[in-house]
C-alpha cells in the first residue's frame, strides 16, 4: 500500500533560517508528488507539484521541493523562512490513481 | 473564478445522528475528492466521484456516501454519527480523474464536532 511519512512533526525556527522538511513515500512506480501548505485558519493550498522532468521545482513563495526517485523522496526547502510562513506543511503523493495520499503534516512555527 | 466551497462551515451533531455536507467545485471541475482530517493527522480519503460516477472509496464504513449532481456539486452524507467522526471535511475539486497531470483544489472544509 502507498504511503507517505514526514519524519519532522514539530520546527521551530528563527526568522532568515534555512529550511528542510523531509518527506518519504513508498510506491515503485510512477508518481506525482505536491506540498501542500495550511495557513492558520486557512485552506489546504498548494506550494508546488511534480510531475515530470526537472527533479528540482520550484513553488510559490521561494520555496523548492527535490525529488530523488532512488531514494523515495520530495523533501521541502526554503534558504530563508519569514514568520509568515509559520503553518502546517503536507507532503502528498499521487500514484495517477483517484486519491492522494497525505502525510501526517509538519507543523513549522517561525519565530520574529 | 470562485474556488471550492463547502458548507456550513462548522457543524454540531450528537451521536447517531446524520449529516450532509455540500460542495461545490471549481467551475469547469468535472471531479470532486472528499477527505476527512482529524486533528493531527493529514487528509484521508474518502470518496471520488467523477461525471456523477463514485471512482473510488477509501476505508470508510457503509455509514459514508456521497453523491454528485448534475452540475457537478457534491454531497458527503455521514450516518450514525459516532465520537470518532469528528473532524474537518474536505471537499478537492479537479478537471479529471487520473490523468498524469491532474490536481486537486482545496475548499475551506467543514468543521464537524459530534457530541
Amino acid at each position: 500500500a502507498q504511503s507517505v511519512s514526514q519524519h519532522n512533526h514539530h520546527v521551530i525556527l528563527s526568522e532568515a533560517a534555512s529550511l528542510e522538511l523531509g518527506c518519504n513515500y513508498s510506491y515503485g512506480g510512477t508518481v506525482n508528488l505536491f506540498w501542500y501548505v495550511q495557513y492558520p485558519g486557512q485552506h489546504l493550498q498548494l506550494l508546488l507539484k511534480y510531475f515530470s522532468g526537472d527533479p528540482l521545482v520550484k513553488g510559490i513563495k521561494g520555496f523548492e521541493a527535490e525529488f530523488i526517485k532512488s531514494k523515495f523522496s520530495f523533501n521541502l526547502r526554503k534558504p530563508s523562512v519569514q514568520w509568515s510562513d509559520t503553518a502546517e506543511y503536507f507532503c502528498a503523493v499521487n500514484a495517477g490513481t483517484y486519491k492522494y495520499i497525505f502525510g501526517t503534516g509538519t507543523r513549522l512555527k517561525v519565530l520574529a | 473564478d470562485a474556488g471550492v466551497t463547502q458548507s456550513p462551515t462548522h457543524l454540531i451533531k450528537t451521536r447517531g445522528q446524520h449529516v450532509t455536507l455540500r460542495c461545490s467545485p471549481i467551475s469547469g471541475h468535472k471531479s470532486v475528492s472528499w477527505y476527512q482530517q482529524v486533528l493531527g493527522q493529514g487528509p484521508q480519503f474518502i470518496f471520488q466521484y467523477y461525471e456523477k460516477e463514485e471512482r473510488g472509496r477509501g476505508n470508510f464504513p457503509d455509514r459514508f456516501s456521497a453523491r454528485q449532481f448534475p452540475n457537478y456539486s457534491s454531497e458527503l452524507n455521514v450516518n450514525a454519527l459516532l465520537l470518532g467522526d469528528s473532524a474537518l471535511y474536505l471537499c478537492a475539486s479537479s478537471f479529471s480523474t487520473s490523468s498524469s497531470y491532474n490536481e486537486q483544489f482545496f475548499g475551506p472544509g467543514t468543521r464537524l464536532t459530534v457530541l
